[in-house]
């Protein structure tokens, strides 16, 4: 079945370095691949999208790869702040209409 | 512009009773998911719905069940309640005229069942 791995499932960086999160997907059919932000008593936010037909997309901080050859994507936040810490989310979509399949998540901690 | 809006935010209920929760999405957003957190399982997807018709469900037992109003308000109901029903239930809205739009969250219902 469908499947999306994530890791790693805890993450503690410095202020100010790089973090990187790293998913893969079973199903070669899924074309949308969202990355969303949780903190503690909230939804999840979505923060960056990406879709297969592009290899990589950013925004300010934050930027997203897919390897659609491997099934591989990752979101990478450089110069972390302790506003970061959160738990992220990687999703795979695009076999049948707004029906993703989450990862289980990544818990980062940014130490000031 | 409101966001997406859950009631209640938090429910106590006791094993065998049912329960129904209820979603508003985003203005102009016609469909809307729903999904079960919890520690163990994380995000799970339930069902979705656009335009008042079930497009998606995932793979929960006929206890769950949901339905969409014609102004895309949403509600989900679970009948005899089981322990392991305990959960956050969270509601996700997009555009839906396409596959896979971007979907926007509210911060939950959190069920309890003791």
């Amino acid at each position: 079945g469908e499947n999306v791995e994530q890791h790693p499932s805890t993450l503690s960086v410095q202020e100010g370095d790089s973090a990187v999160i790293k998913c893969t997907y079973s199903d070669s059919a899924s074309n949308y691949f969202p990355w969303y932000k949780q903190e503690l008593g909230k939804g999840p936010q979505l923060i960056i999208d990406i879709r297969s037909n592009v290899g990589e997309k950013k925004d300010q901080r934050i930027a997203v790869t897919l390897n659609k050859t491997a099934k591989h994507f990752s979101l990478h936040i450089t110069e972390t702040q302790p506003e970061d810490s959160a738990v992220y989310f990687c999703a795979a979509g695009g076999t049948s209409y707004d029906k993703v399949i989450f990862g289980p998540g990544t818990s980062l901690s940014v130490i000031p | 512009k409101a966001g997406v809006t859950q009631t209640p935010r938090y429910l106590i209920k006791t094993r065998g009773q049912q329960v129904t929760l209820s979603c508003s999405p985003i203005s102009g957003h016609r469909s809307v998911s729903w999904y079960q957190q919890t520690p163990g399982q994380g995000l799970q997807f339930l069902f979705e719905y656009f335009s008042e018709t079930q497009r998606n469900k995932g793979n929960f037992p006929g206890r769950f069940s949901g339905r969409q109003f014609s102004n895309s308000r949403s509600e989900m109901n679970v009948s005899t309640l089981e322990l392991g029903d305990s959960a956050l239930y969270l509601c996700a809205s997009s555009f839906g005229g396409e596959s896979n739009q971007p979907q926007h969250f509210g911060d939950g219902t959190r069920l309890s069942i003791l």
